[in-house]
């Protein structure tokens, strides 16, 4: 059991917009605003897409944003295109005694 | 351009013992915090431990204290994971990262792969 909550499955059709949540408690995502979102192609290491909740770093696209609301981080992927299907993690500081946590990870399907 | 290569996995039975390196280039190396994150075969990320620059201060997930043991070598531009009394759930890809602060990575290697398995 991951230390965040994300859904297994999220899919969109080109051009719709998709939001991915990640759930933690007030003693991480809802403490700090350093959540990050991760993409993994299979087979390919995990690239940074978004840090510190809504941070994009350079050469991500625009279509991808990040918030947080509460104890809830969201992914938003707008303009979907067929290269965004992949896996997505969260992951939030979560203090001295659990540095790192990540999320489950969800699949995104481009339909 | 940065590049973390990382090495050192491979088969080993259960009990045993390993030691993994991740070579860093294309950034001042002593100027970062470093991070190894796993991911077991077709499961999602776990992190697994975190060290700052000059390697005087260390966190570890909790399921892991004790048995694994970060360290780096600044003069050599490598950071380590030394892997102990290993169990089939330690099974997985091994990846170093790079910190951008507070356990974001923005530079990931390749990963090495650890197999625990009589």
């Amino acid at each position: 059991q991951s230390a965040l909550t994300q859904p297994p499955s999220a899919s969109g059709s080109p051009g719709q917009s998709v939001t991915i949540s990640c759930t933690g408690t007030s003693s991480d995502v809802g403490a700090y605003d350093y959540v990050s979102w991760y993409q993994q192609h299979p087979g390919r290491a995990p690239k940074l897409m978004i840090y510190d909740v809504t941070k994009r770093p350079s050469g991500v696209p625009d279509r991808f944003s990040g918030s947080k609301s509460g104890n809830t981080a969201s992914l938003t992927v707008s303009g979907l295109q067929a290269e965004d299907e992949a896996d997505y993690y969260c992951s939030s500081y979560g203090g001295r005694n659990n540095f790192v946590l990540f999320g489950g990870g969800t699949k995104l399907t481009v339909l | 351009e940065v590049q973390l290569v990382e090495s050192g996995g491979g088969l080993v039975q259960p009990g045993g013992s390993l030691r993994l390196s991740c070579a860093a280039s294309g950034f001042t190396f002593n100027n970062y915090w470093m991070l190894w994150v796993r991911q077991a075969p077709g499961k999602g990320l776990v992190w697994v431990s975190l060290i700052n620059p000059d390697g005087t201060t260390t966190y570890y997930a909790d399921s892991l204290k004790g048995r694994f043991t970060i360290s780096r070598d600044n003069a050599k531009n490598t950071l380590y994971l030394q892997m102990n009394s290993l169990t089939g759930e330690d099974t997985a890809l091994y990846y170093c990262a790079k910190d951008l602060h507070y356990g974001s990575s923005d530079d990931w290697g390749q990963g090495t792969l650890v197999t625990v398995s009589s």
